[in-house]
């Protein structure tokens, strides 16, 4: 069993169109977070939620919205999409966010292409 | 605030050659340490971890000793191998800061038969 699996894995769309990527654990963690992966590799957090509540939230535009209806799932909507939006996107969980030691686990990736 | 500055890449090296990558840090409170590898076409993945001073981690032949007087968590291995070619990414988590995790720009290594 994928302990992060997230869809779908490529996406490839027009400009100004909108998409959802979503995101599932079965780790039991509390904590799944958004990061973006650019084309030379730099990794940007976006977004977290702990137990279905958003606690961080970076400097995102608001065509990005995260959603999370249950702690095991995290899902991103992406309005009006843009050429920059070109990218990897990354969902990863986490048990120990407080203690310090808080340790990633990353899905597989979701790659965007905007046309 | 809290950040991570690793060795700038790419890296060559023979197979069997030794490895270090640089990383330094800075930080409030007593960060926790990482060293994650991203694989091609995959995600990152803990390689290893340390959690208070003088700690080391070490996984798969890899070490990293986390050095508070330097504030510093250089990755190393003896003998790289072929298999060994990633993207490497220094990383540190503070409790005083929601537990958001800090992330260096990553070093890619390629390692040649």
């Amino acid at each position: 069993d994928t302990a992060v699996s997230q869809t779908p894995k490529y996406l490839v769309t027009q400009m100004g169109n909108d998409k959802s990527i979503k995101c599932e654990q079965n780790l039991g963690h509390d904590t799944m977070y958004w990061y973006k992966q650019d084309s030379k590799k730099f990794l940007k957090i976006m977004f977290s939620y702990n137990n279905k509540e958003l606690i961080i939230n970076e400097t995102v535009p608001n065509r990005f919205s995260p959603k999370s209806p249950d702690k095991a799932h995290l899902n991103l909507h992406i309005n009006s999409l843009e050429l920059g939006d070109s990218a990897v996107y990354f969902c990863a969980s986490s048990a120990g966010r407080l203690s310090g030691a808080n340790v990633l686990t990353f899905g597989a990736g979701s790659r965007l292409t905007v046309l | 605030g809290d950040s991570v500055t690793q060795m700038e890449g790419p890296v060559t090296l023979s197979e069997e050659a030794f490895l270090t990558i640089n990383c330094t840090y800075t930080a409030t409170g007593y960060p926790s340490l990482f060293w994650y590898v991203q694989y091609p076409g995959e995600g990152l993945q803990l390689l290893l971890k340390a959690t208070k001073a003088d700690d080391k981690g070490s996984n798969k032949g890899f070490e990293a000793t986390y050095r508070k007087e330097t504030t510093s968590f250089h990755l190393e291995k003896g003998s790289v191998q072929v298999s060994d070619s990633a993207v490497y990414f220094c990383a540190l988590s503070s409790n005083t800061n929601a537990g958001k995790s800090t992330f260096g720009d990553g070093t890619t290594l390629t390692v040649k038969p």
